[in-house]
């Protein structure tokens, strides 16, 4: 089963660059990495999702080195209503959906 | 709007009744699941459906829960003799088959047991 690792919480200013990272050592083979994004008394958005090096959307990008155990969510030019919780996940499309394992997210708070 | 629904929004019971809550789901989307969130934690997966049938249920599935997809679209999840612990939100998410990693969500339903 492949856990992650998040910082718990994180704090920016508007219009900086967030780097949320996540640890997930034990990824195997057919794992995808892909992020969430949750606001307060919401369901979790999917926000990106990649496999290696790097991939971008019009909402971040995702890079993802060689060895592929870690991955850093890039949210560019945060702004207040970027405040949310961040899930990283990994698994593979076609693994048990039971080890689709969200853990406890990293809080990113923005400040004016 | 085709995004995944969920009824109610909010319920609120007493400690020993039965609740029921439903999903409608993406309409082209196979794959259903449902999950739990309580304060603080990220979602915790109860069971899955790929059509009508139910592949997949968490050891977090006590008897007292019990899902149905009848007809592969919506689907229900109920509670009997809900205790307080049973209190949080309850999320179900939709997937096409060959993407479970992309799930939509919808809004939730926050259960309070009094």
């Amino acid at each position: 089963l492949a856990k992650t690792t998040q910082p718990i919480s994180m704090d920016s200013y508007e219009g900086q660059e967030v780097n949320i990272t996540c640890s997930h050592n034990n990824i195997a083979t057919n794992d995808y990495i892909t992020w969430y994004q949750q606001f307060p008394s919401q369901g979790p958005r999917f926000i990106i999702q990649g496999y290696k090096t790097k991939v971008t959307n019009e909402v971040a990008s995702l890079f993802i080195p060689a060895d592929r155990k870690s991955s850093t969510l890039s949210l560019p030019r945060v702004s207040l209503s970027d405040t949310a919780v961040y899930y990283c996940l990994v698994g593979a499309p076609y693994s048990s959906a039971s080890k689709i394992i969200f853990g406890s997210g990293t809080r990113l708070s923005i400040r004016p | 709007d085709t995004g995944v629904s969920q009824n109610p929004r909010h319920k609120i019971t007493k400690r020993g009744q039965n609740v029921t809550f439903r999903c409608d789901p993406i309409s082209e989307h196979n794959r259903l699941y449902w999950y739990r969130q309580t304060l603080g934690q990220g979602p915790e997966f109860l069971t899955y459906f790929q059509n009508e049938a139910q592949l997949e249920k968490s050891r977090l599935l006590s008897d007292r829960f019990s899902a149905e997809r009848p007809k592969g679209s919506f689907s229900t999840l109920e509670i009997q003799r809900t205790e307080q612990g049973d209190s949080a939100m309850y999320l179900c998410a939709s997937s096409a088959t060959r993407d479970q990693e992309t799930q939509y969500f919808g809004p939730g339903t926050r259960l309070l047991v009094l």
